[in-house]
């Protein structure tokens, strides 16, 4: 079974600055997917970026960006430029793809989540 | 282009009753999961339904049960509620075929007292 952790229940960061939000994962599958995902206080999930465990090149979206070490099993998130709407919970979170038989594919794993709070 | 819609958004239900939650897909979505996610917690995977079939199912019991229709909606139906029942359930949906990732609703509040 796959485990995903983040070990920052809460961060801040000035607006214009940047952060970075970790995330380490435990499987022992070679192909996956990995998600971050923000959630507001409007509750839905919005997916962030996304990072496919065989592309070496991190992924990025804006002003968010990865940093994915597979050896390592990190998957860290960057947020350049911080606004006000960047607030909310970050979760990472780990996915089997459908190529894959057995339990699991397609099943989101989540971490239990970044407070983040972005201070004028 | 609605996104994943799910109804309703608040309910409260007293221990012992039956709860029916409800979940249209994004368009051109045919899976479905579902997730329950307890205050301060990540979402836990309940179940996925693909082809009106439960394809995956989490670590819940079988109080938990769900649904997909022909056109791609889904219930989810939990019997016997408990108190630890209360949590946000979201609904999310993607393409079985691709399966690069899911689209959430904005969830149903369940509160159970």
């Amino acid at each position: 079974a796959q485990t995903v952790t983040q070990s920052q229940p809460e961060m801040s960061v000035q607006d214009a600055e940047t952060v970075t939000l970790s995330c380490t994962y435990d499987t022992s599958e070679n192909n996956y997917y990995l998600f971050w995902y923000k959630q507001p206080p409007s509750r839905q999930m919005i997916l962030v970026i996304r990072q496919e465990a065989y592309k070496q090149q991190n992924a990025t979206e804006n002003r968010f960006s990865v940093n994915f070490q597979k050896a390592a099993k990190s998957f860290s998130l960057k947020i350049s430029d911080s606004q006000l709407g960047d607030t909310a919970m970050y979760f990472c979170a780990f996915m089997k793809p459908r190529a894959y038989s057995g339990a699991g594919s397609y099943q989101l794993t989540f971490g239990k989540g970044t407070k983040l709070s972005v201070i004028p | 282009d609605a996104g994943v819609t799910q109804s309703p958004t608040h309910l409260i239900k007293t221990r012992g009753q039956q709860v029916t939650l409800r979940c249209s897909p994004k368009s051109g979505h045919d899976t479905v999961s579902w997730y329950q996610q307890a205050l301060g917690q990540g979402p836990q995977f309940i179940f996925q339904y693909y082809e009106e079939e439960e394809r995956q199912r989490g670590n819940f019991p079988d109080r938990f049960s769900g649904h997909q229709f022909p056109n791609y909606s889904s219930e989810l139906n939990v019997n016997a509620l408990l108190l630890g029942d209360s949590a946000l359930y979201l609904c999310a949906s993607t393409i079985w075929r691709r399966g690069e990732g899911y689209t959430f609703g904005s969830g149903t509040r369940l509160t159970v007292v």
